[in-house]
């Protein structure tokens, strides 16, 4: 079974830039998960869809942030315009429909560097 | 605001012996708790969970504890191995589909 896939892996910009993360989750997974890690914290959820609805997005900075799932299978999310403090590791992440094990699907992740 | 706190940024631990990772919380609406693993340039992994009606769950070399009273949970590898070695995230959520608040990680550190 294929794992989540994202790209790119690493990109660098300068602030103000814009830049676009792709997620493509496992197939099947109707739960979709973009995580926000920075360095020595833990994971934070930025924005979660059910399908091509949203669920939550309540720690999504939504004035430079922004993220779709419209097929309901692959999602992107963007930063426009980046900020210095937007450096981050973007996890996406899945999880079938009805799990009731709590247990998501990690990808590697995409690691963002704003300069 | 903090509500899952590992206070224990690193831990080493000699092969063959006991590795306790522990994990504090504050909100008491947590009831579904799980760890994960994370190497280098990867994402975390699954690596147990335990619902709040539980105490204790057992899956192989890993066990963890759960104490509802003190708002606390402990993961513990018996035997460590080598390939243990990784940063491990404690996560909640009320209830199995909502979303998981992690901790800040505990580095662990196998040695031979």
């Amino acid at each position: 079974e294929a794992g989540v896939a994202q790209s790119p892996r690493y990109k660098i910009i300068e602030k103000r830039q814009s830049v676009a993360f792709w997620c493509n989750p496992i197939s099947g997974h109707a739960t979709l998960y973009w995580y926000q890690q920075i360095l020595g914290q833990g994971p934070k959820l930025l924005i979660q869809f059910q399908n091509n609805g949203v669920v939550d997005d309540s720690q999504l900075p939504k004035d430079r942030f922004s993220a779709e799932r419209l097929k309901g299978v692959d999602s992107t999310l963007k930063i426009q315009p980046a900020k210095l403090e937007d450096s981050a590791v973007y996890l996406c992440a899945s999880s079938p429909r009805g799990a009731n094990t709590g247990e998501l699907f990690f990808g590697e992740g995409s690691r963002l560097t704003v300069l | 605001d903090q509500q899952v706190k590992q206070n224990s940024p690193s831990l080493s631990v000699q092969e063959g012996r006991i590795s306790i990772l522990n994990c504090d919380y504050t909100n008491s609406m947590f009831d579904y708790f799980l760890w994960y693993k994370k190497y280098p340039a990867e994402g975390p992994t699954f690596l147990i969970s335990i619902s709040s009606i539980k105490d204790k769950n057992e899956d192989g070399r890993f066990t963890v504890f759960l104490n509802k009273s003190a708002k606390h949970l402990s993961l513990h590898i018996v035997p460590s191995q080598p390939g243990d070695s990784a940063v491990y995230f404690c996560a909640a959520s009320t209830g199995t589909a909502s979303k998981l608040t992690f901790g800040t990680g505990t580095r662990l550190q196998v040695t031979l």
